[in-house]
């Protein structure tokens, strides 16, 4: 089992439209969640964090935390172009280590 | 010159060079990472240093040799490398190797072996 899980996508939402984006992780005791946005050819930049059970907002973003089902979303808004990216999640386990999903593909269609 | 900087920002090397990947912050961190990026896989850890310190080395060959001179710089030393270490090469920084701080990266190397 691989300890931070995305779907690799592409995941195509219409513009407009909610995209929704999920992240499973393995070890119980993480603490703290992040989602970094990649455009093709850039390096990671962080979106989001989240710390506590429940949802964090940010503008058009939403962060989902539920510890006890060990999984974190994002939720984007009003997807605009320039939204398309590959979202990596990042969960820093009970050792402190951060550790990585592979990415979802988003593609934001106008 | 603001945030980290990476140079080069390609590199193509054959199997027998030796080169060196150069990082540098200037966002007053103490933490700095190399990180080695493949197609379509999660963001792998190579080194950790923290305050000058390397306090993760992560399984990585020797074929591969960090040094850390100060905590503004980090460099990555390459020898005899591999067609399949051909990727993209990200340093990033943070306050703290293991505090809750978020990462900032550099623009990556991408780097191709022949």
């Amino acid at each position: 089992q691989k300890e931070v899980e995305q779907n690799s996508g592409p995941l195509s939402v219409p513009e407009g439209a909610i995209a929704s984006l999920n992240c499973t992780y393995s070890d119980r005791g993480s603490q703290s969640f992040f989602w970094y946005r990649q455009y093709s050819g850039k390096s990671p930049e962080l979106i989001m964090f989240i710390y506590s059970n429940g949802d964090k907002e940010d503008g058009r973003f939403t962060a989902q935390l539920n510890k006890a089902s060990q999984y974190v979303s994002l939720l984007i808004r009003d997807s605009q172009p320039s939204d398309s990216a590959t979202y990596l999640c990042a969960v820093k386990n009970s050792n402190y280590q951060l550790i990585w999903g592979a990415g979802t593909k988003l593609i934001i269609k106008p | 010159e603001t945030g980290v900087t990476q140079t080069p920002r390609h590199l193509v090397m054959g199997m027998t060079n030796k080169k060196s990947l150069k990082c540098e912050q200037h966002l007053g961190h103490n933490a700095m990472y190399w990180y080695k990026q493949s197609a379509k896989k999660p963001l792998e850890l190579m080194f950790v240093y923290n305050f000058k310190e390397q306090t993760e080395n992560n399984s990585v060959p020797s074929r591969f040799s960090p040094e850390c001179p100060n905590s503004s710089h980090l460099f990555l030393h390459l020898h005899t490398l591999q067609p399949e270490d051909s990727a993209l090469y990200l340093c990033a920084s943070s306050h703290s190797g293991t505090s809750d701080g978020e990462q900032f990266f550099g623009p990556g190397t991408r780097l191709t072996v022949l």
